[in-house]
């Protein structure tokens, strides 16, 4: 069964701490995806990755493939960061697909 | 430029009655992929459409269905509306060339708000 497991559930911090959110998949994948909910349920594309790293602003996503790993990390964090970060994942494959979900990480940034 | 737009934001239904939500991609893309977030059960994939055609489906009854428009918007039908189809419906799209495998971006429509009473 392919699978995408997110941790921690749920994470609470101050403003200003450096956070680190993680993703593990179970089979290989073409890309995976970070992506930002917001109470309301909008949604918005983070990072797509398929190799190495990406940073944008105060968001660093990395994957490993061999480790069939990925991280989210905020430095600077801030209360505007509190929402909810999924990690969706397309596998590579004979057919094509929608995305695999993890079931997300609950942020709250303290100030 | 316009993102993705869904149609309508929230919408309340009665059990056994029928819905068509509605999906514009961003201009130029031709790939439109429909999610269902029910509470408690995370974000599931439904359908993919592109270039007119439907690629996949995810783990859903035949109740739910769709199709893509020559100007790239979708439509997802939902028949005989049962208490459980109460969730957010996301509209994704991407520009994908067919190949089997999609690896570009899926840019988010807000959703459309379904409850079903």
């Amino acid at each position: 069964k392919n699978e995408v497991e997110q941790s921690p559930q749920n994470l609470t911090a101050q403003e200003g701490e450096f956070i680190t959110i993680n993703c593990s998949y179970s089979v290989g994948i073409s890309a995976l995806h970070w992506l930002q909910q917001h109470p309301g349920g909008g949604i918005v594309s983070l990072f797509m990755l398929s190799s190495g790293k990406k940073k944008h602003g105060r968001l660093i996503a990395t994957i490993n493939i061999q480790e069939k790993h990925s991280s989210l990390h905020i430095t600077a964090s801030h209360p505007r960061d509190s929402a909810v970060y999924i990690c969706a994942v397309m596998y590579s494959g004979g057919g094509a697909d929608g995305l695999t979900f993890g079931k997300g990480t609950h942020l709250i940034i303290q100030p | 430029e316009a993102g993705v737009t869904q149609s309508p934001t929230h919408l309340i239904k009665t059990r056994g009655q029928q819905v068509t939500l509605r999906c514009s991609p961003i201009s130029g893309h031709t790939s439109v992929y429909w999610y269902q977030q029910a509470l408690g059960l995370g974000l599931q994939f439904l359908l993919w459409y592109d270039e007119g055609e439907e690629r996949n489906r995810g783990n859903f009854p035949p109740r739910f269905s769709g199709r893509q428009f020559p100007n790239y918007s979708s439509e997802l039908n939902v028949n005989a509306l049962e208490l459980e189809d109460s969730a957010l419906y996301l509209c994704a799209s991407s520009l994908v060339r067919w190949s089997g495998v999609s690896t570009d971006t899926q840019y988010f429509g807000p959703g459309t708000r379904l409850t079903v009473l």
